[in-house]
């Protein structure tokens, strides 16, 4: 079983409409989640990073973590043509050396 | 410029030749680390170091080897490259340091290699 399952998508959506994103994974040890972004021919960057349990909210984007079934998800509220990226989701331990990632999720906002 | 270059950007080779990937940061982070990304298989580590002395293998090391020739730069070299061994390859810097830095990893953007 691999540590984190992320489904690959494609997802493909209509410009304005809100989009979820999510990922489980097995270690409950767990404690750091993070969502990166990768545009086409382009690295990955960090978008959102959440401690332990909760919610965090930034402009559009929300990302929610429930440690209790060990399941994150990130929502694009009124999503954009520039939303359209590969979304990976990442987490590691406490004082961990590595992240481990999902596989990311193709995105495609259509004008 | 880039925080963190990678070159080349685009490799050809060949089955048995040896190759360099380069990585080089300019952000002043402790630790560098290398990546494959492959589709369906997402981004797996292959090697990280946390300083000049300090190599450390990762998930997929087999085939592989390092070289941490200065704090800003961390070098990945195939020594007899394989067909399977074609992918993306991502060179990523992290710092653990300051209140509440949340261990960003900051990655290069990437240099594709196709194995003949």
């Amino acid at each position: 079983q691999k540590e984190v399952e992320q489904d690959p998508g494609p997802l493909s959506v209509p410009e304005g409409a809100i989009v979820s994103l999510n990922c489980t994974y097995s270690n409950s040890a767990f404690q750091y989640f993070m969502w990166y972004r990768q545009y086409s021919r382009k690295g990955p960057e960090l978008l959102m990073y959440t401690y332990s349990s909760g919610n965090k909210e930034d402009g559009r984007f929300t990302a929610q973590v429930d440690k209790s079934s060990k399941y994150i998800s990130l929502f694009i509220r009124d999503s954009q043509p520039s939303d359209s990226a590969t979304y990976l989701c990442a987490m590691s331990e406490t004082g961990a050396n590595n992240l481990f990632f999902g596989t990311g999720t193709r995105l495609t906002v259509i004008p | 410029d880039a925080d963190v270059t990678q070159t080349p950007r685009n490799r050809i080779t060949k089955t048995g030749k040896r190759i360099m990937l380069e990585c080089s940061q300019t952000k002043g982070h402790d630790r560098m680390y290398w990546y494959r990304q492959d589709p369906g298989l997402g981004l797996r580590l292959i090697y990280y170091s946390f300083d000049v002395k300090d190599i450390n293998k990762g998930e997929i090391s087999d085939g592989y080897s390092v070289s941490r020739q200065a704090q800003a730069k961390f070098s990945l070299s195939l020594e007899s490259a394989i067909p399977n061994q074609t992918a993306l390859y991502f060179c990523a810097t992290r710092s653990m340091q300051g209140v509440g830095n949340t261990g960003e990893l900051f990655f290069g953007e990437g240099s594709r290699l196709t194995v003949l």
